[in-house]
């Protein structure tokens, strides 16, 4: 089973608005990262949040974890008709040869 | 770096055919990962790499498919013989760590038919 599940599995917002994407997971982690996919295309690195981070930004990005709630979120702030793609987070578990697990993402549409 | 480069782009192939896909990581990374993806299954890791060597091929769906990796700068990815439910994007990815970031190519948009 996955990881990793983002939700909502899809997102339709205005220009200029916020969109919020969550992500729970199941066990201890040793990083969580988030990637953007545009269609057709591969996947490209966001932002990557370490088990002892609240908080981290990145330009109109921002990602919290809670790892009581073994949660995080991704909020794109002022969201433009670019950031229409789809946004997965990724988990490091915090065990031996594991690599990063993938969930099935949430597909963000902007309309102009 | 150019980054991560996978061939061929798009491929139609028949059923029953051989199909060998193809990735040059970014160099100085030192694992390596294939992946597969479809609308039903998400992101799938079928295998990874550490130095070259294999090191979890648990996410091979079968034995039509193999892997290689005979230097740092080259992997393939065959499928023998090809079956119409194989239809999917490979993606060929690489990384200096496990846990780093992940680095992917553009994929390789397989039709099986």
């Amino acid at each position: 089973s996955q990881q990793g599940e983002e939700d909502p599995q899809a997102l339709s917002i205005q220009e200029g608005e916020n969109a919020t994407m969550n992500c729970s997971y199941k066990t201890s982690i040793n990083n969580l990262q988030w990637y953007r996919q545009n269609s057709g295309r591969g996947l490209v690195h966001l932002i990557l949040i370490r088990s002892n981070e609240r908080e981290k930004h990145s330009g109109r990005l921002r990602v919290t974890l809670d790892t009581s709630k073994k949660s995080s979120s991704l909020l794109i702030t002022a969201s433009r008709a670019a950031d229409t793609a789809s946004y997965f987070c990724a988990t490091d578990v915090s065990s031996g040869y594991s690599t990063l697990t993938f969930g099935k993402g949430t597909m963000l549409l902007v309309s102009p | 770096d150019a980054g991560v480069i996978q061939s061929p782009r798009h491929e139609v192939t028949e059923m029953g055919q051989e199909v060998t896909l193809r990735c040059k990581p970014i160099s100085g990374h030192d694992y390596l990962f294939w992946y597969r993806q479809t609308m039903m299954r998400g992101l799938e890791l079928l295998i990874y790499f550490n130095n070259n060597v294999p090191i979890d091929d648990s996410g091979m769906p079968e034995d039509r498919f193999s892997a290689k990796m005979p230097n740092a700068s080259f992997s393939t990815l065959k499928i023998q013989p090809s079956e119409p439910r194989d239809s999917a994007v490979y993606f060929c990815a690489s990384s200096s760590g496990l846990g780093n970031t992940i680095y992917f190519g553009e994929g390789s948009w397989l039709t099986v038919v």
